[in-house]
């Protein structure tokens, strides 16, 4: 069956240190992979896109990346801040429909002080 | 320069009854995608609009429909109400409908069926 799974779990880090957020899909053949972050009660914001034929974004403190073989992306937040704390979305999309956009369920993230 | 907006903002329903959301897309936007966001899960995509038509779908039953009007707002509309549609419905826009258009998401509708 086809899935997008993300951390299960919240995760927490001490401000300061390297965030890093797993995205793994089966049975998908992704055009590109999208990230998302999502405070509570607000709607998703855009954060980085990365298309299946590139191996590293970066933005600012952000970076992607992104592994067609593993069927893995990993997103880092580096220098942490409580302010990055939030739920942080991964989502693809297809060749075969490239308006359709799947989600994964996200990953709490946290910062503490 | 406006974003994304979305209104009601909260709804209350009761089962068998019939809603109808609506939203504007960001200025200069010509494409609305309309999400289904239930507790602790990540969106799920409904339908996508472009050109007043319908161009995707996700796997929701015609109880969903929706509308594009010639300004590129759109609506949608959800008939016989379940107490499984209550949920935060997000609508997003973008320009065009093709591979790598970001999208902007307006803050959503929660929608409470009792």
């Amino acid at each position: 069956s086809q899935k997008i799974e993300q951390n299960s779990e919240a995760l927490n880090i001490q401000e300061g240190k390297t965030a890093t957020l797993t995205c793994n899909y089966t049975n998908y053949s992704p055009a590109y992979l999208q990230w998302y972050r999502q405070d509570p009660g607000r709607g998703p914001v855009f954060l980085l896109l990365i298309r299946e034929n590139e191996k590293e974004k970066r933005k600012e403190r952000l970076k992607v990346t992104f592994d067609t073989t593993l069927k893995q992306s990993l997103f880092h937040i580096t220098a942490s801040q409580p302010a990055d704390s939030a739920t942080y979305l991964c989502a693809l999309a297809l060749y075969s429909s490239a308006s359709k956009i799947i989600f994964g369920s996200g990953t709490r993230l946290s910062i503490r002080p | 320069d406006a974003g994304v907006t979305q209104s009601p903002t909260h709804l209350i329903k009761t089962r068998g009854q019939q809603v109808t959301l609506r939203c504007s897309p960001k200025s200069g936007h010509d494409t609305v995608s309309w999400y289904q966001q239930a507790l602790g899960q990540g969106p799920q995509f409904i339908f996508q609009y472009y050109e007043e038509e319908e161009r995707q779908r996700g796997n929701f039953p015609d109880r969903f429909s929706g509308h594009q009007y010639p300004n590129y707002s759109s609506e949608l509309n959800v008939n016989a109400l379940l107490l499984g549609d209550s949920a935060l419905y997000l609508c997003a826009s973008s320009l065009g409908s093709g591979y790598g258009n970001e999208q902007f998401f307006g803050p959503g509708t929660r929608l409470t069926v009792l």
